[in-house]
């Protein structure tokens, strides 16, 4: 069965400093890949996605995720964190073909000023 | 374009009742998917409909149900509440593709007491 593994419940960091947040997957062929992002009592907005192709995947707010096969992952990251990127973040992942997404249990970003 | 709607937004309910929420798609997408947030289960993926029928469906029992009408506007009925019912629960609508990107509504919190 699919999964996804998020490995870091909480993640603080200096706002201006650098971000990575690592996502796993389990899963037999290479799924359907997906980060986003949930503000409190928001619903989730969408960053960014990977189907296929060229594996570093830029996203919205400057973000960019980078599909890694070998090590099944897909970690995302921001070269300067703002201090409105405090949320928190979900990789997900879906079958192809499917609509049944399959979310990760989430990081928690803190930026601190 | 108008976002996907929820409705109501904050419900409580007692154990044994029913319960409906509303789901507004994005006009002219097709499919909704249903979530179910919890901070010890996470997001898990509920039922998605397209095109008034049911298309996949997560690993939850027959209380919970839904139905798709012909405008796309989707419901959430859950029967015989329990405690462990209480979440957020998310839609989110795509035009129906899985490469699609998939839009989520704010929510609707239910408490069950």
């Amino acid at each position: 069965a699919q999964s996804v593994t998020q490995p870091d419940i909480h993640i603080t960091v200096s706002e201006g400093a650098s971000l990575e947040l690592r996502c796993n997957y389990s899963y037999g062929a290479t799924p359907y890949l997906f980060w986003y992002v949930q503000s409190p009592g928001q619903g989730l907005q969408l960053l960014l996605k990977y189907f296929s192709g060229d594996t570093l995947v830029q996203g919205i707010k400057g973000f960019e995720a980078e599909f890694k096969r070998s090590q099944s992952s897909f970690n995302l990251r921001k070269p300067s964190v703002h201090w409105s990127d405090a949320a928190e973040y979900f990789c997900a992942v879906a079958r192809r073909g499917n609509n049944d997404m399959r979310f990760g249990a989430g990081t928690r970003l803190t930026v601190k000023p | 374009k108008a976002g996907v709607t929820q409705t109501p937004r904050y419900l409580i309910k007692t154990r044994g009742q029913q319960v409906t929420l509303s789901c507004s798609p994005i006009s002219g997408h097709r499919s909704v998917s249903w979530y179910q947030q919890t901070p010890g289960q996470g997001l898990q993926f509920l039922f998605e409909y397209f095109s008034e029928t049911q298309r996949n469906k997560g690993n939850f029992p027959g209380r919970f149900s839904g139905r798709q009408f012909s405008n796309s506007r989707s419901e959430m009925n859950v029967s015989t509440l329990e405690l462990g019912d209480s979440a957020l629960y998310l839609c989110a609508s795509t035009q129906g593709a899985i490469t699609d990107t998939q839009y989520f509504g704010p929510g609707t919190r239910l408490t069950v007491l």
